[in-house]
């Protein structure tokens, strides 16, 4: 089975421009996580989804934003970027969205925002 | 609120030599605990998960950790330590509730030393 897999891997941006991430999950898990790991806050995370629903967010403003579409895949999206936004963002997914599941991560999008 | 202390933010040990790292998880119920690895540049990988039964936990790679409730900990061990063990080490506590959301502590950098 293909793991966790996220686009891009490294990206650059500027400080006021938004962008998206992609995640896809893998083949037949329907929960996907969002993590954001820096070094000073380490790893927080951002939201999940489960059946194109989010069921539970971290503490980020409403710049952050994601979905899922109906083949589990997801996107996350940050508006108007600040500095303050650099980090690894990282993608986990799991079967059915029990507590009890193991998350399978992702390598992660390297975002840096100049 | 949940929480994951990890209060080894780095570890030295010289290849061969016995290891442990400490965690202490804050939860109100029975805790889901696990512990993940990173290695640059990577994402997390699960080492492995303890959720009832048996306090001894086996994991991949040679590693093991033992649930103790009255001490509120879930230390990871590994009887010999190899020169590829240098990595990341995470603890995390996964919340209860009907969705998946993992609290992670602020890691262990492991560096193994010839």
């Amino acid at each position: 089975k293909a793991g966790v897999t996220q686009t891009p891997r490294y990206l650059i941006k500027t400080r006021g421009q938004q962008v998206t991430l992609s995640c896809s999950p893998i083949s037949g898990h329907r929960s996907v996580s969002w993590y954001q790991q820096t070094p000073g806050q380490g790893l927080q995370f951002l939201f999940e989804y489960f059946s194109e629903t989010q069921r539970n967010k971290g503490n980020f403003p409403g710049r952050f934003s994601g979905r899922q579409f109906s083949n589990s895949r997801s996107e996350m999206n940050v508006s108007t970027l600040e500095l303050g936004d650099s980090a690894l963002y990282l993608c986990a997914s799991g079967p059915g969205g029990s507590s009890t599941d193991t998350q399978y991560f992702g390598p992660g999008t390297r975002l840096t925002v100049l | 609120a949940q929480s994951v202390t990890q209060p080894d933010i780095h570890i030295t040990v010289s290849e061969g030599a016995s290891l442990e790292l400490r965690c202490n998880y804050s939860y109100g119920a029975t805790p889901y605990l696990f512990w993940y690895v990173q290695s640059p540049g990577q994402g997390l990988q699960l080492l492995l998960k303890y959720f009832s039964g048996d306090t001894l936990v086996q994991g991949i790679k040679g590693f093991e950790a033992e649930f103790k409730r009255s001490q509120s900990s879930f230390n990871l061990r590994k009887p010999s330590v190899h020169w590829s063990d240098a990595a990341e080490y995470f603890c995390a506590v996964a919340h209860s509730g009907g969705y998946q959301k993992v609290t992670f502590g602020t890691g262990t950098k492991l560096q193994v030393i010839p």
